[in-house]
């Protein structure tokens, strides 16, 4: 079963502007990751953010973590065309060797 | 290559056939997973290896989900009787190691996925 919920479940963007989606989860975690999604594709690993860091930045992209609503959300800055893809939120749990993964928000970003 | 692959990419078959899907893991890698994803739904785990030995199973749905691996790298997941309902796209990861110590990042590197249709 899968632990964690995503919102928006889709979004639809301009080229330019930012894209934020969110994600929940269940349990206490060692840390929390996102992954991007092509139609047809692999999941490809994103950016990782552990339990005792409230913000990370990689490129264009931007995590936080509240580990006291144990919610994470990612912001993608400038987006391109080639943003366009699903993006799944994984929590990895303090006593668990598996990821989680939540069930993805679909971003679109029209030229 | 160097990534994580999977074979065959596009599976159909008919109710009631026996089906397997390879994983074939980067090199090195002694921690394998199998994950099914339902269209429009994030991964749920089925398995996971550590080397050789079923670590986990409990993502398995039932008996005539199967998984092997036999020495430590390919892995083979195997479908019996196959029913509708187990068309998905099978997602196959393998991780340098596995471990719930905080070093252990858990970062996961996919495969591009057996899609499997049963008719």
């Amino acid at each position: 079963s899968q632990q964690g919920e995503e919102d928006p479940q889709a979004l639809s963007i301009q080229e330019g502007e930012n894209a934020t989606m969110n994600c929940s989860y269940k349990t206490s975690i060692n840390n929390l990751q996102w992954y991007r999604q092509n139609s047809g594709r692999g999941l490809v690993h994103l950016i990782l953010i552990r339990s005792n860091e409230r913000e990370k930045h990689s490129g264009r992209l931007r995590v936080t973590l509240d580990t006291s609503k144990k919610s994470s959300s990612l912001l993608i800055t400038a987006s391109r065309a080639a943003d366009t893809a699903s993006y799944f939120c994984a929590s990895k749990p303090s006593n668990d060797y598996k990821l989680s993964f939540g069930a993805g928000t679909t971003v679109t970003v029209r030229a | 290559g160097a990534g994580v692959s999977q074979t065959p990419s596009n599976k159909v078959t008919e109710k009631g056939k026996y089906v397997e899907l390879r994983c074939d893991p980067i090199s090195g890698h002694t921690a394998l997973y199998w994950y099914r994803q339902s269209l429009g739904q994030g991964p749920e785990f089925l398995i996971y290896f550590q080397g050789t030995g079923a670590a986990d199973d409990s993502g398995l749905p039932n008996d005539r989900f199967f998984a092997v691996r036999p020495e430590g790298s390919v892995s083979t997941l195997k479908i019996q009787r196959t029913e509708r309902g187990d068309s998905a796209v099978y997602l196959c990861a393998s991780s340098l190691r596995a471990g719930t110590d905080v070093t252990n990042t858990g970062e996961l590197f996919f495969g591009e996925g057996s899609r499997l249709t049963v008719l």
